[in-house]
This record gives structure tokens, sequence and C-alpha cells, in this order.
């Protein structure tokens, strides 16, 4: 089993909808969560971070932490096909420095 | 203000032959990574450097190499290259993102798309 598992997609969604993007882990001392965007053939773009349980809201995103069920969650609210991209979450111990653990990304595509 | 710059950004490579990738960030931070990307394995770190004069082995470092060469640039060579090293190679830099909790994160390059023959 993966340390953190995300659903590849593609995940192909209408302007405007709502798009929930989730990934599981495995290893209950992770404490910090962050959402990376990337546009094909692009590095990585650092979209949210999250230290704690619950919701974090920035805009049209979302990230939600449930620690207790090891699941994290990013929700895009009036989607745009700006939005398209593969979206990859990443996961630490929240101590500085210490390596990042990623989950291999969701490709989106939201249709115009 | 470039941030993190890598070269080349493609390269095509015969098994056996080496080359080295090169990563130059200008933002003065400590920490530099080496990650590979490839489909369906998310991003695999190579090898990392805490600060100058330091390197320390990720979860996948056989077959490479790295130079922290100074502050700015950290080297990736791969001496022999074979098939398996064919991917994406991305650097990054570990940056403060402010916040009364002291919240990080990766600033990346835009990647060196190597294949290897």
């Amino acid at each position: 089993q993966k340390e953190v598992e995300q659903d590849p997609g593609p995940l192909s969604v209408p302007e405007g909808a709502i798009v929930s993007l989730n990934c599981t882990y495995s290893n209950s001392a992770f404490q910090y969560f962050m959402w990376y965007r990337q546009y094909s053939r692009k590095g990585p773009e650092l979209l949210m971070y999250t230290y704690s349980s619950g919701n974090k809201e920035d805009g049209r995103f979302t990230a939600q932490v449930d620690k207790s069920s090891k699941y994290i969650s990013l929700f895009i609210r009036d989607s745009q096909p700006s939005d398209s991209a593969t979206y990859l979450c990443a996961m630490t111990v929240f101590d500085y420095g210490q390596n990042f653990v990623f989950g291999p990304g969701t490709r989106l595509s939201v249709l115009p | 203000n470039a941030g993190v710059t890598q070269t080349p950004k493609f390269q095509v490579l015969k098994t056996g032959q080496s080359m080295t990738l090169q990563c130059a960030q200008d933002m003065n931070h400590n920490s530099m990574y080496w990650y590979r990307q490839d489909p369906g394995m998310g991003l695999r770190l190579i090898y990392y450097s805490a600060s100058e004069g330091t390197t320390d082995k990720g979860e996948v470092p056989n077959g490479y190499n790295v130079s922290r060469l100074n502050k700015r640039e950290f080297s990736l060579r791969l001496e022999s290259a074979a098939p398996s090293q064919t991917s994406v190679y991305f650097c990054a830099t570990l940056t403060t993102l402010g916040g009364d909790k002291g919240n990080y994160g990766y600033t990346f390059g835009s990647g060196t798309r190597l294949t290897v023959v």
C-alpha cells in the first residue's frame, strides 16, 4: 500500500460544477497538508496548505482535513476551464525541513 | 525574479551516457531538492540539500549523484544513464509561507524531460 493514495482520474466536469479531489494516507504522524496544481508541462505550484483538521477556504478553493479518517479533500467551486490541471496532494510531519510525501495526482478537465 | 531555473528543458540520452541537470535559484533559500515524476508514481525524492555543503539521499537515489555547488546551485548527475531513468526531473526549494505556525512549502522549477533510449 502506498503511503498516500489519490484517484488518478481523469475527472471531467462541466464549467461551473463543484469539484471534489481526495487523498487518503496511512501515516498518522502526518500533520501538515498541501495541495499543488500542475499544468501540463509545468512544475507544480502551491495552491493551499493547512496543518489542522477542519476546513480552510481561499476564494473558490476549500481544503478539508479529517485526521481521524486519514483523509483530505480539495473542493473547487464554480470550476473554470483554467482549473484544468493535475492536482497533487502532499503531506509531512510538521517539522521544518522534513520531506513531503506526494500523492500521484488527479487529472482534472473542466469543459466549457 | 526567475525563482528556480532548470536546464536543459529536454534531453535525449543513449544508454550509458552521462549528463548533469542544472538547477539554480535566486530566492536565497537554504534547502534544495531533486524529484523525479513518473506516471502513476507521483513525485519521488532523489536527493536533497538542507544547506550549502550538505546533501542527503531521498527515496530513490540509486544511479544519481548530486553537488551543492553553492547556495544558489544544486546539480544532479547521471553517470551511466539507463532507460529506467526516463522521467521528468524537478528541482525545488523550500520556502517559508508566513503565518503564526511557520508554514512552508516548495517552489518548483519547470522541469527537465529526460528520455534514455
